[in-house]
């Protein structure tokens, strides 16, 4: 079946830091994957994605490469700001128009 | 351009009673998704509307929930006589026609506490 697990919250970095939140998957196929952010009060927001192995996604300084052969997808910041606080979600979408998500990392950066 | 907007944001509701919940989708948006966020959990998918259409409910549970997209208005997820374990937060997500079910727009969430 397709699942996501993801690493467990809830995580404090003070500004400036390096980001990792892992991700792996297990899916049937050949998934998209994606990372979704939620911002106190707002609905998810796409972060990145990639739709094939070895791909990288990136946008706002995060990024993050589709590894099959780890079956992982694991966020990356390399310089935290304290606006980047909030829940990151990992997902998959396999074929048909269902995502499959983690649970959910929340993420506090401190000045 | 108005993003998703769901609501109430936020409903209380006793056992057995009737709970209701709205999506409205981005102007133009012609699909909308259902997931459902156990505590603890991540999003689970739960349905996909068209307008007027029901394309994929395999994620519904099979008694008390029942959703619809009518033609004109939001589209409306409907617990009846609620239980405790249907307390969560129910996102909805919409897209436009014609484009990758990658592209989701997700609105804020609705939370349903069941007392």
């Amino acid at each position: 079946g397709n699942s996501v697990t993801q690493m467990e919250g809830p995580v404090t970095l003070s500004e400036e830091a390096f980001l990792t939140i892992n991700c792996t998957y297990t899916a049937t196929g050949y998934p998209s994957l994606f990372w979704y952010v939620q911002y106190p009060g707002e609905g998810l927001q796409l972060l990145l994605k990639a739709t094939k192995a070895d791909d990288k996604g990136s946008n706002k300084g995060f990024e993050a490469t589709y590894r099959k052969e780890t079956t992982s997808f694991h966020l990356e910041k390399g310089s935290v700001q304290v606006s980047d606080s909030a829940v990151y979600f990992c997902a998959l979408r396999n074929t048909g128009n269902q995502f499959y998500f983690g649970t959910g990392t929340s993420l506090t950066v401190i000045p | 351009n108005a993003g998703v907007m769901q609501n109430p944001r936020h409903l209380v509701r006793r056992r057995g009673q009737e709970a209701r919940l709205r999506c409205s989708p981005m102007k133009g948006h012609s699909h909308v998704y259902w997931y459902r966020q156990l505590p603890e959990e991540g999003l689970k998918f739960m349905v996909y509307l068209q307008k007027e259409n029901i394309i994929d409910e395999s994620g519904m549970p099979k008694e008390r929930f029942s959703a619809e997209f009518p033609k004109e208005g939001p589209s409306i997820l409907r617990i009846q006589q609620v239980v405790r374990g249907d307390s969560a937060a129910y996102f909805c997500a919409s897209s436009p026609a014609g484009v990758s079910p990658d592209t989701q727009y997700f609105g804020p969430g609705t939370r349903l506490t069941v007392l």
